[in-house]
């Protein structure tokens, strides 16, 4: 199925312990991005790719590091996990042509930092 | 800061009534606005979207009305369905690379039968 894959799905991390994520699209997309959803806040903005080769920060990237392996796989990683990153965390891309364009979204990863 | 603030956080509706849910935004830059509707357990999935050069966007039974002077957008759902029980999100963006979106807070719907 075309999309934004995610794995994990689910993950419990000890304070201190590293891990990444992991995100692949199949629609030939340019950017890809990544998110974290809180309650009450939304989804914010943690790292973006405009286009192969290319990182940029978003709204909250402390803590956080990413790669863009290439075009379709974009990687987030944690290297030293803080209760303070327990959240939802979404991948997504998007493909810019004419006036329009749109994000998919992949279907998140539960991570919990004990 | 905040640069799109949503509002209500929840909102409860019966069947067959309609659901309105604001937004608000303080970048003049933005110039694409989209809804995204997200499912439990699910990612959200784009929904309607109005650019600034048009008041009004209608897709079956959801409507984007938008007001560029107040900074301000709404989205209304007619005729509302236990189905559309879902977290609604607003989202603005502007010219860029990479045009990322800003998310608004959320608004929970709950639909009762």
């Amino acid at each position: 199925n075309a999309g934004v894959t995610q794995t994990p799905k689910f993950q419990v991390l000890k304070t201190g312990q590293s891990m990444t994520l992991q995100c692949a699209q199949d629609m030939n997309h340019n950017s890809m991005y990544w998110y974290r959803q809180d309650p009450g806040m939304g989804l914010r903005l943690i790292y973006y790719s405009a286009s192969e080769g290319t990182t940029d920060k978003g709204e909250v990237p402390n803590g956080y590091n990413v790669s863009r392996l290439n075009k379709r796989e974009f990687s987030l990683r944690l290297e030293s996990a803080a209760p303070s990153q327990t959240s939802v965390y979404f991948c997504a891309s998007s493909v810019i042509s004419g006036g329009g364009y749109g994000y998919t979204f992949g279907s998140g990863t539960r991570l919990t930092v004990v | 800061q905040q640069q799109v603030k949503q509002s209500p956080q929840s909102l409860i509706v019966q069947k067959g009534g309609i659901s309105i849910i604001n937004c608000a935004y303080e970048n003049t830059a933005f110039d694409y606005f989209p809804w995204y509707q997200q499912f439990p357990g699910k990612g959200p999935a784009l929904l309607i979207a109005i650019r600034p050069d048009v008041s009004e966007k209608k897709e079956g039974r959801f409507t984007i009305s938008f007001n560029k002077s107040a900074k301000q957008f709404s989205l209304h759902i007619m005729d509302s369905q236990p189905g559309d029980s879902a977290t609604y999100f607003c989202a603005a963006s502007r010219e860029g690379s990479a045009r990322q979106l800003t998310f608004g807070s959320g608004t929970q719907l709950t639909v009762l039968p």
